[in-house]
């Protein structure tokens, strides 16, 4: 089964502190993603990596930064965390298209950060 | 936006009723995915139907594709509380050859016992 594990399942810091939540996948998959979820919002896409070292924005990069040194961890940093970035971090990965379709994304526990 | 939009956002029933989920997205696709995440976790893969598919099932799930009206639906048959979570129904991000998906804002399902 495809594990995907993350760092924290809570985390509380400071405003201005920076924060690193980290992603780690067993499967071999090309593509990792960094969601954020609030409550009426759904699922937002930060940043995503389709290879190590290489990486898009999402929709909503800004005051986030992302690390992917090998192909089983994936970093989100928060260089100075604000309060608006309470929320909800959800790491998924998959193994990009697979003929012309998306793979099935699969996900971590999620890390409920709250930032004071 | 691609992005789907489930509908309702919040339905609530008892043991044993059908409950159905309904999801409508903007562009054309070759896939619709639908989602599933416990309170407090992270989602969890149902079931894909492709875009020559009507419909299709997966034990007590059915899911449909109209592509001419855009929609996609979700049923529970026979629900049980340990359906009790949320659905989302996850699009693909048109143009992108890196299999990104859209996820809508899901609806949260309550069943009671």
């Amino acid at each position: 089964d495809v594990k995907v594990t993350q760092s924290s399942r809570y985390l509380v810091k400071r405003t201005g502190e920076k924060v690193f939540l980290e992603c780690v996948q067993d499967m071999d998959h090309e593509n990792m993603f960094w969601y954020r979820q609030d409550p009426g919002l759904g699922l937002r896409l930060i940043y995503f990596s389709y290879d190590v070292k290489m990486k898009e924005k999402g929709d909503i990069p800004e005051g986030y930064s992302v690390s992917r040194e090998k192909k089983e961890r994936f970093s989100l940093i928060l260089e100075s965390a604000s309060t608006n970035q309470t929320s909800m971090y959800l790491c998924a990965s998959n193994r990009g298209l697979l003929a012309g379709v998306p793979d099935t994304q699969y996900f971590g526990p999620g890390t409920r950060l709250t930032v004071l | 936006s691609q992005q789907g939009e489930e509908d309702p956002q919040a339905l609530s029933i008892q043991e044993g009723e059908n409950a159905t989920m309904n999801c409508s997205y903007k562009t054309s696709i070759n896939n619709l995915q639908w989602y599933r995440q416990n309170s407090g976790r992270g989602l969890v893969h149902l079931i894909l139907i492709r875009s020559n598919e009507r419909e299709k099932h997966s034990g007590r799930l059915r899911v449909t594709l109209d592509t001419s009206k855009k929609s996609s639906s979700l049923l529970i048959t026979a629900s049980r509380a340990a359906d009790t979570a949320s659905y989302f129904c996850a699009t693909p991000a048109g143009g992108s050859t890196l299999g990104r998906l859209y996820f809508g804002r899901g609806t949260q399902l309550t069943v009671w016992p």
